[in-house]
This record gives C-alpha cells, structure tokens and sequence, in this order.
C-alpha cells in the first residue's frame, strides 16, 4: 500500500510571495488533514477535509491560507502572501474515516520565508 | 491552550535504558491516546495507542501507562536502542463536531547513546 504522497519537499520563498502544497493521501482514505509543525513543536491541526468537505479550519488562517480537496482525493495548501512565521514543515495525513484514529503522515514539505 | 502537556522536551540516555516521556491531559473527553515517533525528515507514525479503559498496552519494546484519575499517561522504551533515537511526540483524540479530532504534545527528542 503506497503512503501518502507530498510535493515539494523543501521550498524557500520571499515573504510576500505565493506558495502550494500538493498531497496524494492513501487511496480509499476519506479524511484528509494538514498540519503546520513548527520547529519544536508539535503538529498543529490547519483543517480536516471529509471527501470533498471542509469538517474544521477552525485553525487556518484564512487571509492567508486557503485548501481544496476536489474531487476527494488530492489536495492543495496555498499561502498567499507569506509571512515569516510561516516558515515550517506542512504535513499531510490520511485516515480511513473520520471515525478511525489512526492518521497516516506523508513526508512533509519545509517551508523557508525569508 | 495547550490541551496535551508533554515533558522532558529532550532526553538523553544510554543503550539499554528505559526512556520515561510523561503527558498530561485536561479534556475529558478523549478517548484515544496514541504515541507517534517521528524521524528526521519523515512524517509522524503511530507507534502505540491505548484507550482509557485500560491501565497498561505493550507491544514489543513499548509500553503505555495510563493513569485515567490523574490524567496522565506515560510512554516507556525498554532496553532502548540507538535506532530508537528520534522525537516522539504523545497525543489524545476525541469526538468534537461529530468527528475524530487529535491534539499533540509539544514533542520529546530522544537520543540513545551507544
């Protein structure tokens, strides 16, 4: 069973400028998460998409941050602009259901705003 | 707020002992405690999980102790080894919304000296 699939794996950027995050969770997973981990820091939830549905953002900053899931598989994280802060690993996972625990965790991508 | 307390942040200890990480919860409302390790560069991965209607799960070298009264529960690595050495990060989840939803501890970076 392939894991999930995140790309790139290192960007750097100005602040100010545009970026996106691409995910491929695991194939028949309905609940889909993007998590922002800041160095020495633990996951931190930005949204929970099931399907194609957002369940909670609650924690995205949403002038900044905006998320799809079309179609309910893939997905796509974008900041525009970025800020400094927003430098961190962006982690996507995957879960059978919203129901099932366990969340399966690509890679990560790590993010430089300089 | 930071739901999950997690402690030490860093630890240090030889080949052959037994790391002791110590969370503490608030909610009461959770009901699924799993422990995650993380290597450098990789995405979190269930390593353990237990649930609040026992008091000890062990698989292999890993043991979870949960005190539900307390609200406190523990994660230790017997006769650790330097391929243990990574940053294990504990977690609880509970419904909110009708859905599942995980708050991390802040993370232990451990380091088992040969």
């Amino acid at each position: 069973e392939a894991g999930v699939a995140q790309s790139p794996r290192y960007k750097i950027i100005e602040k100010r400028q545009s970026v996106a995050f691409w995910c491929n969770p695991i194939s028949g997973h309905a609940t889909l998460y993007w998590y922002q981990q800041i160095l020495g820091q633990g996951p931190k939830l930005l949204i929970q998409f099931q399907n194609n549905g957002v369940v909670d953002d609650s924690q995205l900053p949403k002038d900044r941050f905006s998320a799809e899931r079309l179609k309910g598989v893939d997905s796509t994280l974008k900041i525009q602009p970025a800020k400094l802060e927003d430098s961190a690993v962006y982690l996507c996972a995957s879960s059978r259901d919203r129901d099932y625990n366990e969340q399966f965790f690509g890679p990560g991508t790590r993010l430089t705003v300089l | 707020q930071q739901q999950v307390k997690q402690s030490p942040q860093s630890l240090i200890v030889q080949k052959g002992g037994i790391p002791i990480i110590n969370c503490a919860y608030e909610n009461t409302a959770f009901d699924y405690f799993p422990w995650y390790q993380q290597f450098p560069g990789k995405g979190p991965a269930l390593l353990i999980a237990i649930r609040p209607d026992v008091s000890e799960k062990k698989e292999g070298r890993f043991t979870i102790s949960f005190n539900k009264s307390a609200k406190q529960f523990s994660l230790h690595i017997m006769d650790s080894q330097p391929g243990d050495s990574a940053t294990y990060f504990c977690a609880a989840s509970g419904k909110s919304g009708g859905y599942q939803k995980v708050t991390f501890g802040i993370g232990t970076k451990l380091q088992v000296i040969p």
